[in-house]
């Protein structure tokens, strides 16, 4: 049950797009078409993304976007905006001899 | 909409115990799983582990299976994380989360837990 693997940081300029990954296993990410996003702002709760890799829950603008090929997943942040400077996370369903769930190491997202 | 209000958190002794409660409200939470995650301080998500609407089926992460106990109450709609043989590792802030598509839709704000002698 090792954490899925995202890059500590990303940065854009606003108006940019970026794209955070996340790699995983057969295990899980690649395994399933069960990746979730979150995004968390400084002392506060994670708020839910992106389900099911490419679905977006109602009131979570059309400007984040998820794909997954194989055993990554990608968040996609288009016409990067001040407030989407958080820290994102990746998730996924997991089942080696039960089933868990596992989140990524999670990504600092820097406007420049 | 979904609330969760998560309490029970406090300072305890390594090896003691605690108990951590949330309180639901906004849903019908007789059908839904639910789960808690913990993150750290200045760390990131960890998922410990979740139970199914009737809690008649539970899963754990590997580090906490045997220790900690998920439970429910329907009929007061709330869930439960009972804790012991607590370690230096295990404190964090604990939230209470609503699974719902794979994922984790509605979040509590916590409640911390510190492991200190």
């Amino acid at each position: 049950q090792s954490a899925l693997t995202q890059p500590a940081s990303v940065s854009g300029s606003p108006g940019q797009s970026i794209t955070i990954s996340c790699t995983g296993s057969s295990s899980d990410v690649g395994g399933y078409n069960y990746v979730s996003w979150y995004q968390q702002h400084p002392g506060k709760a994670p708020k839910f993304m992106i389900y099911e890799v490419n679905n977006r829950p109602s009131g979570v603008p059309d400007r984040f976007s998820g794909s997954k090929s194989g055993n990554t997943a990608s968040l996609t942040i288009s016409g990067l905006q001040a407030e989407d400077e958080a820290d994102y996370y990746c998730s996924s369903y997991s089942y080696i001899t039960s089933a868990t769930y596992v989140f990524g190491t999670g990504t600092k997202v820097t406007l420049l | 909409e979904a609330q969760l209000v998560e309490s029970g958190g406090g300072l305890v002794q390594p090896g003691g115990s605690l108990r951590l409660s949330c309180a639901a409200s906004g849903f019908s939470f007789s059908s839904h799983w639910m789960s808690w995650v913990r993150q750290a301080p200045g760390k990131g998500l960890e998922w410990m582990a979740n139970i199914k609407p009737d809690g008649s089926h539970k899963n754990y992460v590997d580090s906490v299976r045997g220790r900690f106990t998920i439970s429910r109450d329907n009929t007061k709609n709330s869930l439960f994380l009972q804790m012991d043989s607590l370690r230096a590792e295990d404190a964090a802030l604990y939230y209470c989360v609503r699974d719902i598509s794979w994922g984790f839709d509605s979040w509590g704000q916590g409640t911390l837990v510190t492991v200190s002698s």
